[in-house]
């Protein structure tokens, strides 16, 4: 079946350094592969998605690209700031219509200014 | 666009009684809904697939009987907890597939459940 696995947490970080969570994931097939945020007390926010090997999914200064040779999605920023701090979810999904997402555990990333 | 709401944000209940939680999309047709429970600093468990005017999809280990999942319209799904139990106290989240926008799927805000 279909799995995601990211690294565990807490990762703390002060502000403006580089942060890199990383996702690996198992699946027949080419899967959709994603990344969610959730704020503290929010639901989950989709921040980046990339649908096909070598593409790159960027938003909000987030990338990840879609390596199918090593089945990684890891997620990096160049220059965290304290708004990030949140939970981040790695997630896939095959086919386009009505598949449901297999999530990773979530990564709880803390920015102390 | 595309935003999911959920009502209520939180609620209390006792032991024993049912509580209901709906999941609206706003501004879209949503053919599917999901519905997720979230443990404390866990990931998202999904508990079943709920479709337009069809008896939602359970996974495994969910009881379909404590968890009424009602898809009465293209902008509504309810979540029913009947009887409920202190072990039930979770965070509930709602997300809502567009049919419309390459299937992508939106999350509500999430429902705090706390059975005391």
């Amino acid at each position: 079946g279909n799995s995601v696995t990211q690294m565990e947490g807490p990762v703390t970080l002060s502000e403006e350094a580089f942060l890199t969570i990383n996702c690996t994931y198992t699946a027949t097939g080419y899967p959709s592969l994603f990344w969610y945020v959730q704020y503290p007390g929010e639901g989950l926010q989709l921040l980046l998605k990339a649908t096909k090997a070598d593409d790159k999914g960027s938003n909000k200064g987030f990338e990840a690209t879609y390596r199918k040779e090593t089945t990684s999605f890891h997620l990096e920023k160049g220059s965290v700031q304290v708004s990030d701090s949140a939970v981040y979810f790695c997630a896939l999904k095959r086919g386009a219509a009505g598949n449901k997402l297999t999530f990773g555990g979530g990564t709880r990333v803390l920015v102390k200014p | 666009g595309a935003v999911v709401s959920q009502h209520p944000s939180w609620v209390i209940c006792k032991s024993g009684t049912s509580v209901k939680i709906e999941c609206r999309s706003l501004d879209f047709q949503a053919t599917t809904m999901f519905w997720y429970r979230q443990f404390p600093k866990q990931s998202l468990m999904l508990m079943a697939t709920s479709n337009e005017g069809s008896k939602a999809t359970y996974e495994q280990g969910v009881e379909k009987d404590k968890f009424l999942i009602n898809h009465a319209s293209l902008t509504l799904s309810t979540l029913t907890v009947t009887s409920a139990h202190p072990e039930d106290s979770s965070f509930y989240i709602c997300s809502a597939r567009d049919r419309d926008r390459a299937y992508e799927q939106y999350f509500g805000p999430g429902t705090r459940l706390t059975v005391t």
